[in-house]
């Protein structure tokens, strides 16, 4: 298993700001991925975070909109750039090991953004 | 692409009551898993139980059972002798066995509320 902590928790901004999340796992993890989840909304995949190369995104999210970085394998972070009333949601960070017979995927707490 | 499809936004049962929770999926894969997943107020998501595709028995957790049937697509969660503590979002979720790295992607469904009631 894998315990995954987020930073922050929560954040209010101010429209056109950025806002840098960090994820860290207490333990080396394969693969690492970034959720958003808008209000009331099941949760949509950014991109996933691959150790020492670029992160791979999701139709619909850009990598200058929301840089992504992975320095090592227990640690990832999500830039919201030049943000909007419309970036507001919880952001989720995720880790899993591959190969898995599991396949499970841990969660962290989450990011709740509010944008202002 | 796959998608998750649940179809009741909200579900309420008393306390010590059974509830089911429906979710189909499309896809084309022969061999994938599929997760329900369990969100309280908190925002933790936290696994509530697994499915490997390729197993015909279904999978139990305590007092969470699944019915899987492959050739209908669908996986319904069926949480027994419910607890208050069961109040939450419950997400259930797709994923495609795949070779590579990459591919253990989630793909989620809408969600279902979930309340239980004393």
């Amino acid at each position: 298993s894998a315990v995954i902590s987020q930073k922050p928790s929560r954040d209010i901004c101010q429209r056109g700001t950025s806002l840098t999340i960090q994820c860290q796992v207490d333990s080396q993890v394969t693969m690492m991925f970034w959720y958003r989840q808008q209000p009331g909304q099941s949760l949509t995949l950014i991109a996933t975070a691959n150790q020492g190369s670029e992160a791979t995104y999701e139709s619909g999210f850009v990598i200058d909109k929301f840089p992504i970085s992975r320095p090592n394998l227990t640690f990832s972070t999500l830039t919201v750039s030049n943000m909007s009333p419309e970036d507001s949601s919880i952001y989720l960070c995720s880790a899993c090991v591959w190969p898995s017979s599991y396949n499970e995927q841990f969660f962290g707490p989450g990011t709740r953004l509010t944008v202002l | 692409a796959q998608t998750v499809t649940q179809s009741q936004p909200e579900m309420s049962v008393q306390e010590a009551e059974t509830v089911t929770l429906s979710c189909t999926y499309d896809t084309s894969e022969n061999n994938y898993y599929l997760f329900w997943y369990k969100q309280p107020p908190s925002r933790q998501m936290i696994l509530v139980i697994r499915q490997e595709a390729y197993k015909q028995q279904n999978a139990t957790e305590n007092r969470f059972s699944v019915n899987f049937q492959k050739a209908a697509k669908s996986f319904s969660l069926k949480i027994s002798d419910s607890q208050l503590g069961d109040t939450a979002m419950y997400f259930c979720a797709f994923m495609k066995e795949s070779s590579k790295a990459a591919g253990n992607k989630l793909t989620f469904g809408g969600g279902t509320r979930v309340l239980v009631k004393p």
